[in-house]
């Protein structure tokens, strides 16, 4: 069966530090990737998505990047981390080309302070 | 652009009440419409999903009705149980597309009052 991990579970850092995320899926091949963004009692908001290795498409603007340098490895980065990067970031899966279907990660909750 | 809207944003209801939860999408090709429940602190979870060529799917308590031509879908919950309080999501996809991506309503918060 298929599973997906993310580390760290909880991270805090001061404004201005760099930030790196990982996402890992087990258990399947080419996974489609997704990172999410939850701010505290919000909906759920895309920040990127990847089809393929080395493939990333950013939803929104902001000072987050995000790789896939493996096929099951999807990891979210920042330079210098702003107060309003603060929130809940959700990594996601589904398989490609056949079912939409998405599963989400268990989260990393970010503080920035 | 793609948009899902969700109603009501929050729902409070007595234990064994009914809930409904209602959703309306732009995209006339979407065909893929999951539901998702996220207790508090937790992942959103999966816990129906439908898709354009039926009109009603039920799971025990929880079923999901589709109306494509009025282009809305709508989550009821039966006898509701105070486990039952979250926050549930739901979402529209083009099942033809190679990205998978779904667009998510706002959320809605059910409270089930004991």
């Amino acid at each position: 069966s298929q599973t997906i991990h993310q580390w760290p579970a909880t991270l805090v850092q001061p404004v201005g530090s760099p930030l790196s995320l990982e996402c890992t899926v087990e258990g399947t091949s080419n996974p489609n990737l997704y990172w999410y963004r939850q701010a505290a009692g919000r909906g759920l908001q895309l920040l990127f998505y990847s089809v393929g290795i080395g493939q990333i498409s950013s939803e929104v603007p902001q000072n987050l990047s995000a790789s896939r340098p493996q096929d099951r490895q999807f990891i979210l980065s920042s330079k210098k981390l702003l107060l309003s990067d603060s929130g809940f970031y959700l990594c996601a899966w589904s398989t490609a080309g056949v079912d939409e279907t998405q599963y989400f990660g268990p989260g990393t909750r970010l503080l920035v302070l | 652009g793609e948009n899902v809207e969700q109603h009501p944003s929050t729902l409070s209801v007595q234990e064994g009440d009914s809930a409904v939860i209602k959703c309306t999408y732009s995209d006339s090709a979407s065909n893929y419409f999951p539901w998702y429940k996220q207790e508090l602190g937790k992942r959103p979870q999966l816990i129906i999903d439908i898709r354009s060529n039926v009109g009603e799917k039920k799971d025990q308590r929880i079923a999901v009705t589709l109306n494509k031509t009025a282009k809305h879908f709508s989550l009821h919950i039966t006898e509701t149980q105070p486990e039952d309080s979250a926050v549930y999501f739901c979402a529209a996809s083009r099942g033809s597309s190679n990205t998978g991506k779904l667009i998510f309503g706002q959320g809605t918060t059910l409270q089930v009052k004991p």
